[in-house]
């Protein structure tokens, strides 16, 4: 199993900011690589899939980088809307388990 | 509009079974992988099982091999998963989702409560 970590567990932003998640594989998984946004009693939302192609409707301030192990999502100007928890996801082709990362919950500072 | 509506959560015993069930709409269901994640009270999400579009792969976590079980009815643009032996950490809010790697569409989620 892949295993995904995440940092920092918390991340404390003023609105207008930069937010800047990593993300981590325990072994390469090329750019096979999702985030995902959720906030409390909702489903996830897809921002970004292939490490950094944004997914459909989602605003040009969310962006993703990386490949291979190593990956990072950046909010480049944090809006009230954007204080929620956030999560990366592997989804190579092997092994099958599609892990996520524990999750980065971003908080007002 | 793409629409994934899970039904069949609700209370039960350790060592007890329950069906999930996932109702598709919206795009050509036989056409996707589709898979079940799910999130404990509180916690990450767990990524559960995936199913390919004809039923002849399936993919589970450790944690529930051998005691759950994913399946599809594509005439009746339906996802289901069968759940035995429950646990008390099985105990989470379980949501399908379309695809097998990057998931664009979720359903709103079942809460699974295994408890005594």
């Amino acid at each position: 199993e892949i295993v995904m970590t995440q940092s920092p567990a918390t991340l404390s932003v003023s609105p207008g900011e930069r937010a800047t998640l990593s993300c981590r594989a325990s072994q390469s998984v090329s750019s096979n690589l999702a985030w995902y946004q959720q906030k409390p009693g909702q489903a996830p939302r897809l921002l970004i899939y292939g490490a950094s192609t944004r997914a459909t409707g989602i605003p040009a301030r969310f962006s993703g980088s990386g490949s291979g192990t190593e990956f990072t999502l950046t909010i480049s100007s944090l809006q009230s809307e954007d204080f929620a928890v956030y999560y990366c996801q592997q989804y190579n082709n092997w092994p099958p388990e599609k892990t996520f990362g524990q999750g980065t919950k971003v908080e007002i500072k | 509009e793409v629409q994934l509506v899970e039904s069949g959560g609700g209370l039960v015993q350790p060592g007890g079974s329950l069906r999930l069930s996932c109702a598709a709409s919206g795009f050509t269901f036989s056409s996707y992988w589709m898979s079940w994640v799910r999130q404990a009270p509180g916690k990450g999400l767990e990524w559960v099982a995936n199913i390919k579009q004809d039923g002849s792969e399936k993919y589970y976590v450790d944690s529930v091999k051998g005691r759950f079980t994913i399946s599809r009815d594509n005439a009746k643009n339906s996802l289901y998963l069968q759940m035995n032996s429950l646990r008390a950490e099985d105990t989470a809010v379980y949501y399908c989702a379309r695809g097998s790697g990057s998931y664009g569409y979720w359903g709103q989620g079942t809460l699974v409560t295994v408890s005594s």
